[in-house]
This record gives structure tokens, C-alpha cells and sequence, in this order.
């Protein structure tokens, strides 16, 4: 059974910092993409960065470029964000995602959010 | 950045209902197209990709389609475990973007 389970959130200070880890079970954890999705409250779903397999390549959202930074462990089979610089507008449900992806016709891949953690609470404020 | 735009916000219908949800790019994404159903306190579940592909174990009343700029996601008899939110998704191009939600209630 695949199993993502985020842990690491809290209550933090505006300009503080914190690291979610995402301790993952049930999947060759090293085959895969990884990612953090994160909703704020009552709002919707914001991608917040990708990592390749052998942590070679990642991507960020513009908004937590130079402050978030995702990372791996292929050997414990966990994921994590470090986050610095955080604001009060960083507060929501982070959630660590599996990539899958999925030929399409005309030969490109789509990303695709196919396995769930069940969210970690990351709120910050004074 | 691409934007997604969703219609309705939000929208009440009964069981055993047909409904649509549509999903606008601002540009052109071709397929690159999926569709997430979210409930209360849950972690989002992906339902569709490539705009009309049935995730593995998504019951065949749920599908998607469309291409390019406008996505439907499709369905049918709704069941009382269809009432959540709804999420399309693009994988275009970076930064990957979702679409605000549309929120599907019992009428």
C-alpha cells in the first residue's frame, strides 16, 4: 500500500523557519518525481515545487523561490521542504505528492498528482 | 504563468444528476490536462489525465475531455460520495497551476 506521510508542520514567527519531511512507503521512492502542494485555508491548490529522482533537477513556484528548498533522501525514502523567510501568507496545508507520469499523443508527458500525503499544518504568525 | 479558470464556483445539484464542471486555459495546453476531486479535510484524488483518461479504480461515471483551451469534466448519476470539490490541473508548463475549484453541492 502506498503510504505518504507528512510530518513537521506548526506555529512559526513571520521570518521563521521550519522543515517538512514526507516519509514515504508502498513505491521504489527513487523512481519517482516528488512534490509539495500546499492550500491555504478555505482556499484552493497551489503547487509549490517539483524534484527529480536523483535530486538533479527541481522547480519552484515564483513565490518561494530563494526562501523553500525541496530535498530528498532516496535511502530513508523521504522527502523534505525547508523553509526560511516564512510569512504570513505561507500559512496552509502542506501536502507532499507523488508524480506520475503519463504519455500523451502527440509524445509529452503530463505531471500528475497521482498519491497523497494527508497534509501537514504549517501556520504563520505572531 | 498559465491560468486556470473554472466554472461554476460552485454549483448544487441532486443524485442521479448529470453534471459539467469546465476548466478554461489562458493559452493553449493541448492535453495536458487533469482533474482532482477534493472532500473536506482529505487530500486531493486525482480522477482524470490527459484531459479524458480514467485514473486506475475511478468509477466510469467520472470523464473528462476537451483540448487545447476549454475541459469538461463529466459526471454521471451523481452518487452521494460525489459531493466535494473539484480541481483541474495543467502540466503544460512550469509553474503548474491549478484551476480555483469548483465546489459541487447537494441541492
Amino acid at each position: 500500500e502506498v503510504q505518504l506521510v507528512e510530518s513537521g508542520g506548526g506555529l512559526v514567527q513571520p521570518g521563521g523557519s521550519l522543515r517538512l519531511s514526507c516519509a514515504v512507503s508502498g513505491f521504489t521512492f527513487s523512481r519517482y518525481w516528488m512534490s509539495w502542494v500546499r492550500q491555504a485555508p478555505g482556499k484552493g491548490l497551489e503547487w509549490v515545487a517539483n524534484i527529480k529522482q536523483d535530486g538533479s533537477e527541481k522547480y519552484y513556484v515564483d513565490s518561494v523561490k530563494g526562501r523553500f528548498t525541496i530535498s530528498r533522501d532516496n535511502a530513508k525514502n523521504s522527502l523534505f521542504l525547508e523553509m526560511d523567510s516564512l510569512r504570513a501568507e505561507d500559512t496552509a496545508v502542506f501536502y507532499c505528492a507523488r508524480v506520475e507520469t503519463h504519455m500523451i499523443t502527440i509524445g509529452g508527458l503530463t505531471v500528475d498528482f497521482d498519491y497523497w500525503g494527508q497534509g501537514t499544518l504549517v501556520t504563520v504568525s505572531s | 504563468d498559465i491560468q486556470m479558470t473554472q466554472s461554476p464556483s460552485s454549483l448544487s445539484a441532486s443524485v442521479g444528476d448529470r453534471v459539467t464542471i469546465t476548466c478554461r486555459a489562458s493559452q493553449s495546453i493541448t492535453t495536458y490536462l487533469s482533474w482532482y476531486q477534493q472532500k473536506p479535510g482529505k487530500a486531493p484524488k486525482l480522477l482524470i489525465y490527459a484531459a479524458s483518461s480514467l485514473q486506475s479504480g475511478v468509477p466510469s461515471r467520472f470523464s473528462g475531455s476537451g483540448s487545447g483551451t476549454d475541459f469538461t469534466l463529466t459526471i454521471n448519476s451523481l452518487q452521494p460520495e460525489d459531493f466535494a470539490t473539484y480541481y483541474c490541473q495543467q502540466s503544460y508548463s512550469n509553474p503548474i497551476t491549478f484551476g480555483q475549484g469548483t465546489r459541487l453541492e447537494i441541492k
